[in-house]
């Protein structure tokens, strides 16, 4: 299709392992977005692509928390030794320069 | 911190009616508001937008209203419908990215139209 995705739809993970969550943006979309939605919250800004520029990581929540975008289009957000409060769904959204955001339908990670 | 506040979680309102879904928000410096709505298990889909220098953008029966000095902006529906039935997001920018800086959330609105 021609929407963000996001892969896996589903993950499942023990506390301490660590997991990747992949997003494909539109393509031709030079910025890419990583938000997490907690039970109960609004979504909550992480990480910020744009271009080449370096990224806006101000919203990560610990060091555990990286991402990467390669050659501008595909990222992965990497969560190492993952905590019970990583719980969530973790949401990727592309755009234009002057576009609204696309919005994928999410990686909903649960850490037991 | 929470710069962008939906104090409402939820509305309930009566087909054909008007929605009025509220959004405040603290910092200043934001100049750029959206409205996303949202679907169970569906990623936010974006609604409509508008820019500070405005107070008001309408899109069919969708009208968002902004009042700088209060810092609140308003979204209305109307006449709602069931289809309508979603999580309502309010989200801002600032420094004059427009649609490309990074976005802050509120905490959604859950509006259940009644057929």
């Amino acid at each position: 299709g021609a929407g963000v995705s996001q892969s896996p739809s589903n993950k499942v993970t023990e506390k301490g392992k660590d997991v990747e969550l992949r997003c494909d943006p539109i393509s031709g979309h030079t910025a890419l977005y990583w938000y997490r939605q907690s039970l109960g919250q609004g979504l909550e800004f992480l990480i910020y692509f744009q271009g080449n520029s370096a990224p806006d990581k101000s919203g990560l929540p610990s060091d555990r928390f990286s991402a990467e975008r390669t050659g501008g289009s595909v990222s992965t957000l990497t969560i190492q030794r993952t905590q019970q409060e990583d719980s969530a769904v973790y949401l990727c959204a592309s755009s234009l320069d002057a576009g609204g955001k696309f919005f994928g339908p999410g990686t909903r990670l649960t850490v037991l | 911190d929470q710069q962008v506040k939906q104090n409402s979680p939820s509305l309930s309102v009566q087909e054909g009616r008007i929605s009025i879904l509220n959004c405040d928000y603290t910092n200043s410096m934001f100049d750029y508001f959206l409205w996303y709505k949202k679907y169970p298990a569906e990623g936010p889909t974006f609604l409509i937008s508008i820019s500070s220098i405005k107070d008001k953008n309408e899109d069919g029966r969708f009208t968002v209203f902004l009042n700088k000095s209060a810092k609140h902006l308003s979204l209305h529906i109307v006449p709602s419908q069931p289809g309508d039935s979603a999580v309502y997001f309010c989200a801002a920018s600032g420094r004059g990215g427009g649609a490309t800086n990074k976005l802050i959330f509120g905490t959604g609105t859950l509006l259940a139209v009644q057929p």
